[in-house]
């Protein structure tokens, strides 16, 4: 399968800072990519979805002035948690969608591990 | 109603079983489905996708899509330790998807 890689894989940061979070496609150009936060035993929550070149969608109850989502190119899109806080803590996974009819595959990269502090 | 409902299990079989993993999902109008599994702290590794209905094989493991019934399978043959993970099933149309909640499987060797 398709790889997209995430970086870094795991960060740890104090309260009130900024931390951001870069994704990459590596096999193929990806004019959408989703952004998913991950509680532990829980299933991915959806909090973004970007496509190149314009603003992000961000779904509801999620804040986007607190995370900035950037695709500025096919292969790469970035979140920004800014000002984070300790219950911003989790498990941020993004995934890089491939569709070509008649194959819609979404692939994830390795996620990012949050703590803060 | 959840759009895509998903027992969480956790399922425990022995070494060698043959696996059935189960979802169903209400909006009819999302044609692909999707597999995944999900190692712990790692992100989802997509394993298969069918398009509308039938049946589709990879090794081990096979998808199904009833759309009659609403209902998709993934099944394992020949279940090993390395197997154990949780199971993502997702049906998706356009650029919307929508996760199960997970099926954490265990296989005991």
């Amino acid at each position: 399968g398709a790889v997209v890689s995430q970086h870094p894989s795991w960060v740890i940061c104090k309260s009130g800072t900024s931390v951001k979070i870069e994704c990459r496609s590596l096999d193929f150009q990806a004019t959408t990519m989703f952004w998913y936060r991950q509680f532990p035993k829980q299933s991915l929550m959806l909090m973004a979805t970007s496509n190149e070149g314009s603003k992000a969608t961000y779904e509801q109850g999620v804040e986007k002035d607190k995370f900035l989502i950037n695709h500025a190119s096919l292969t790469l899109s970035t979140l920004t948690v800014t000002s984070a806080h300790p219950e911003d803590s989790s498990f941020y996974i993004c995934s890089a969608l491939y569709h070509r009819q008649p194959s819609y595959e979404q692939y994830f990269g390795p996620g990012t591990r949050l703590t803060v502090t | 109603q959840k759009e895509v409902e998903q027992d969480p299990g956790p399922l425990s079989v022995p070494e060698g079983a043959i696996v059935s993993l189960n979802c169903t999902y209400s909006n009819s109008a999302f044609q692909y489905f999707m597999w995944y599994r999900q190692y712990s702290r790692k992100g989802p590794e997509l394993l298969m996708y069918t398009y509308s209905s039938g049946n589709k094989e990879d090794g081990r493991f096979t998808a199904q899509v009833d759309k009659s019934s609403k209902y998709i399978s993934l099944f394992i043959r020949d279940s090993q330790p390395s197997d154990s993970a949780t199971y993502l099933c997702a049906n998706t149309g356009g650029f919307k998807t929508i996760f199960g909640a997970g099926t954490r499987l265990f296989v005991k060797a």
